[in-house]
């Protein structure tokens, strides 16, 4: 049973850059799968940020991808998210996750999801 | 930017049948890509519980059923329990926006 665990600080300042790992254990990041960034806001509640390929492949939300880079470290089984210029808009609560791939085909859903960490942006 | 809709709010009494609805278009689910859904306990990360419409991973109570028909999706929870007091999400890829996948605006599901 794969599990995945963000980590990083919850307080970050404006215009300042958010940074988030996902640690997953219990399973393989170097089979099928896409690794995932999802955040959650009241005000728009759940937005995909982007995705990770251990080949190196990434997809981006294209409404975030000037402040956006998403990295993969297969040694430390961890995937990482960097956030730049951030605003209060930017606070949430935000998720890694996996992408539901088998076989090699994927189902564009997420199967597994870490426990979520909230970061806020404020001076 | 949620572009599937769904009801703020449904509710049922204990042992009844509940039911959310998920609207979408013909970017989403009306271009044939499947619905999932999630559960969102209070405090918690969402939970796959339906996948490709109609399926349940393992361990899902068989209560959760999922269907889709056009450019809509429905989420049916029979023998409602207390514990299915939850927020409820659908989502989908699109093909036609700056983000290919998309969620719902959420539902909330009280067990009166």
């Amino acid at each position: 049973q794969v599990q995945l665990q963000e980590s990083g600080p919850g307080l970050v300042k404006p215009s300042g850059t958010l940074s988030l790992t996902c640690t997953v254990s219990g399973g393989s990041i170097s089979g099928d799968n896409w690794w995932c960034w999802i955040r959650q806001s009241p005000g728009k509640g759940l937005e995909w940020i982007g995705e990770i390929h251990h080949s190196g492949k990434k997809n981006y939300n294209l409404s975030l991808k000037n402040r956006l880079a998403i990295s993969l470290d297969k040694s430390k089984t961890q995937f990482s998210l960097s956030l730049s210029s951030v605003t209060a808009a930017d606070t949430a609560v935000y998720y890694c996750a996996r992408e539901d791939c088998r076989g090699g085909s994927c189902f564009y859903n997420f199967d597994s999801w870490g426990q979520g960490t909230l970061v806020t942006v404020s001076s | 930017q949620s572009v599937l809709t769904q009801p703020p709010s449904v509710s049922g009494a204990p042992g009844q049948t509940v039911t959310i609805s998920c609207f979408g278009s013909s970017s989403n689910l009306g271009s044939g890509y499947d619905v999932h859904w999630y559960q969102q306990l209070p405090g918690k990360a969402p939970k796959l519980l339906i996948y490709s419409s109609t399926n349940r991973p393992s361990g899902v109570p068989d209560r959760f059923s999922g269907s889709k028909s056009g450019t809509s999706a429905s989420l049916a929870i029979t023998g409602l329990q207390a514990d299915d007091e939850a927020d409820y999400y659908c989502q989908s890829f699109d093909s036609s926006l700056s983000v290919p996948y998309v969620f719902g605006t959420g539902t909330k599901v009280t067990v009166l």
